[in-house]
């Protein structure tokens, strides 16, 4: 298996403009997770899903970001419009959650966002 | 704040020397787990002990939980240049299915 497949790997946006990023988990998972880390706030969870609905999305910091997972197999996050202060490594993880249980993450390589 | 902590938040040792985190939290959980984070990449699961363990091994790795004190340490033995990384530990927020994870130890392994 690929892992949890993110793009784009580095985006450089100006202030104001749309960012998209996107996220492909691992096939089989069935839940996936949005997480942000900053040298500041450290690792901060967004939102995450499950089967492909919307659990939890208290960690979204504003109306300016929104996330998306159309089927199993992709999940984007949008941030719109984009400021400096949204500058950080974004992460997509996914999992299988089975009985309630909470197992591990497998998380991809991340996109490195700058907003200039 | 269901948020742990981990101590140190930064360590550094002699290449062999073994390594030491501790992390604590503050919710009823029924597994912990740690992560390897290296610069620049995603983190990677390490280990996971259940509530009803209190040690498990992997390799180079040792990771304790004390449930009655909250509490879980992960020991790296003799530690090569490659251990140099974050160390995260996690656990399952309380009522919900999704991850806490600590501010994390910053691991140097100095040749």
């Amino acid at each position: 298996d690929a892992g949890v497949i993110q793009s784009p790997r580095h985006e450089v946006t100006e202030m104001g403009q749309e960012v998209t990023l996107r996220c492909k988990p691992i096939s089989g998972h069935n839940s996936l997770f949005w997480y942000r880390q900053t040298m500041m706030r450290g690792l901060e969870l967004l939102i995450y899903f499950n089967n492909n609905v919307p659990i939890d999305d208290s960690g979204m910091p504003e109306d300016r970001f929104s996330a998306k997972m159309p089927n199993a197999s992709f999940s984007t996050l949008k941030i719109q419009p984009s400021e400096p202060r949204d500058s950080a490594v974004y992460f997509c993880a996914s999992s299988f959650l089975a009985g309630g249980g909470v197992y591990e993450q497998y998380f991809g390589p991340g996109t490195r966002l700058t907003v200039t | 704040s269901q948020q742990g902590e981990e101590d140190p938040q930064a360590l550094s040792i002699q290449e062999g020397e073994n390594a030491t985190m501790n992390c604590s939290y503050k919710t009823s959980i029924n597994n912990l787990q740690w992560y390897r984070q290296n610069s620049g990449r995603g983190l990677v699961h390490l280990i996971l002990i259940r509530s009803n363990e209190r040690e498990k091994h992997s390799g180079r790795l040792r990771v304790t939980l004390d449930t009655s004190k909250k509490s879980s340490s992960l020991l790296i033995t003799a530690s090569r240049a490659a251990d140099t990384a974050s160390y995260f530990c996690s656990y399952p927020a309380q009522g919900a299915q999704k991850l806490v994870f600590g501010q994390g130890t910053r691991l140097t392994i100095n040749p």
